[in-house]
């Protein structure tokens, strides 16, 4: 199963917003709403942002946000702020011979 | 507090077997689906395996089918990966990760991770 596909960075600006994106297949993201984003900083475990597509887990500020379109999901942050720079990962359910398969990641730099 | 502790890795030598604890507290272990996530140095995450609550479900991703086996025992709260014939790409931190309650594909609660390092 191919990892899904992330753009390796992205950057922004404190205050601006950003949208990093997640594309896979039918098979995964395009063919169910289980996709989940999650932020590790570096040495950290990751944290859960995001899932269900679009739901936000109690405590995580609402300047995240996800959507779909099709084959590709979408994270957003607003308000930018420094302590947003992180690795970001997306994952997907797959009715493949497997369960679950993560994206290879996006760095975010806040310049 | 609920928590999550990995435990078991080390230094294996290419061939050679392991086996990861992951003790949890703070929740009631027996409800929750399990997984295994890893993160080779200086790579992205990588699913590797699910358990179902009850140990009667259980999928692997194929670079670990037929070499590692995941399983779980709800009396003492602790989830295992038994993992043989180890290769030097299974080199990698190893997270165990709750499924969030009565979902799919959230992993709400992750350990710090137990490092694993196949080399001669």
């Amino acid at each position: 199963q191919s990892a899904l596909t992330q753009p390796a960075s992205v950057s922004g600006s404190p205050g601006q917003s950003i949208t990093i994106s997640c594309t896979g297949t039918s098979s995964d993201v395009g063919g169910y709403n289980y996709v989940s984003w999650y932020q590790q900083h570096p040495g950290k475990a990751p944290k859960l942002m995001i899932y269900d597509v679009s739901n936000r887990p109690s405590g995580v500020s609402n300047r995240f946000s996800g959507s779909k379109s099709g084959n590709t999901a979408s994270l957003t942050i607003s308000g930018l702020q420094a302590e947003d720079e992180a690795d970001y990962y997306c994952s997907s359910y797959t009715s493949s011979s497997t369960l679950a398969v993560f994206g290879g990641g996006t760095k975010l730099t806040v310049l | 507090e609920v928590q999550l502790v990995e435990s078991g890795g080390g230094l294996v030598q290419p061939g050679g077997s392991l086996r990861l604890s992951c003790a949890a507290s703070g929740f009631t272990f027996s409800s929750y689906e399990m997984n295994w996530v890893r993160q080779a140095p200086g790579k992205g995450l990588e699913w590797v395996s699910y358990i179902s609550s009850s140990g009667s479900t259980i999928y692997y991703a194929d670079s670990v089918k037929g070499r590692f086996t995941i399983s779980r025992d709800n009396a003492k709260n602790s989830l295992y990966l038994q993992m043989n014939s180890l290769r030097a790409e299974d080199t990698a931190v190893y997270y165990c990760a709750r499924e969030g309650w009565l979902q799919l594909n959230a992993f709400d609660i992750w350990g710090q991770g137990t490092m694993v390092t196949v080399s001669s």
